[in-house]
């Protein structure tokens, strides 16, 4: 099993909602990571989770609340997000290997009204 | 601040020809990745280059890795319209136990025409 799933694939939501994306891998992966992503732009890290610890947060707003239940769920809560927060959001994982590379899920796309 | 620049940014050509795609990065690493992405889904690894000199092909693609020059290529051989995709390169930055902190470049859109 080489997936990384997520849900929901889309989102809609007002600015004063609270919602959460859910992040699975069940690869046995100890670090798992969440990154937005603009149109036509390149992922930007925003959260990294080693061994179930948050080890970086990249200065992003605190309406974004990541949280690592165990070794193979993140979520991503989100609450009183702007409409330029709108994105589609990837969660990958990794294995620390000779030759690891991060697996992505295929994404949630996010709409903020 | 490490920083990781692709060029070109698009690239139209016609299939069966050759071209490449080259990633620039301005300090030291030594892993580099390059990324698939087709339109509106999610990222596919394509390569891990660890060292340098590494060379690894597939299929039509094939990547490389020179770290003293902090230079990576992505070779593209007799290209086929399936390649059509965007085309990413990352850096590690390195500093995290048992994790990886990647920069992306801008990303190379590919368009091959028949």
């Amino acid at each position: 099993d080489t997936e990384v799933t997520q849900t929901p694939k889309h989102l809609v939501m007002g600015m004063t909602n609270k919602k959460s994306l859910k992040c699975e891998q069940h690869m046995g992966h100890r670090a798992m990571y969440w990154y937005k992503q603009k149109a036509k732009k390149p992922p930007e890290l925003m959260f990294v989770y080693s061994y179930e610890k948050l080890s970086i947060n990249e200065s992003v707003p605190s309406r974004f609340s990541p949280e690592c239940p165990n070794s193979s769920l993140l979520n991503l809560h989100l609450h009183a997000l702007q409409p330029e927060d709108s994105a589609l959001y990837l969660c990958a994982s990794s294995r620390r290997g000779l030759e690891e590379t991060q697996y992505f899920g295929p994404g949630t796309r996010l709409l903020v009204l | 601040e490490l920083k990781v620049e692709q060029n070109p940014l698009f690239l139209s050509m016609q299939e069966g020809k050759n071209y490449t795609i080259y990633c620039n990065y301005s300090t030291t690493s030594d892993r580099l990745y390059w990324y698939r992405q087709d339109p509106g889904k999610s990222l596919e690894s394509l390569f891990v280059l660890l060292s340098n000199g590494a060379v690894k092909q597939e299929g039509r693609l094939m990547a490389s890795l020179d770290t003293k020059a902090r230079l990576s290529t992505l070779h593209i051989t007799a290209a086929v319209h399936d390649l059509s995709a965007t085309y990413f390169c990352a850096v590690e930055r390195g500093g995290i136990q048992g994790a990886q902190k990647l920069v992306f470049g801008q990303g190379t859109r590919l368009t091959i025409n028949p």
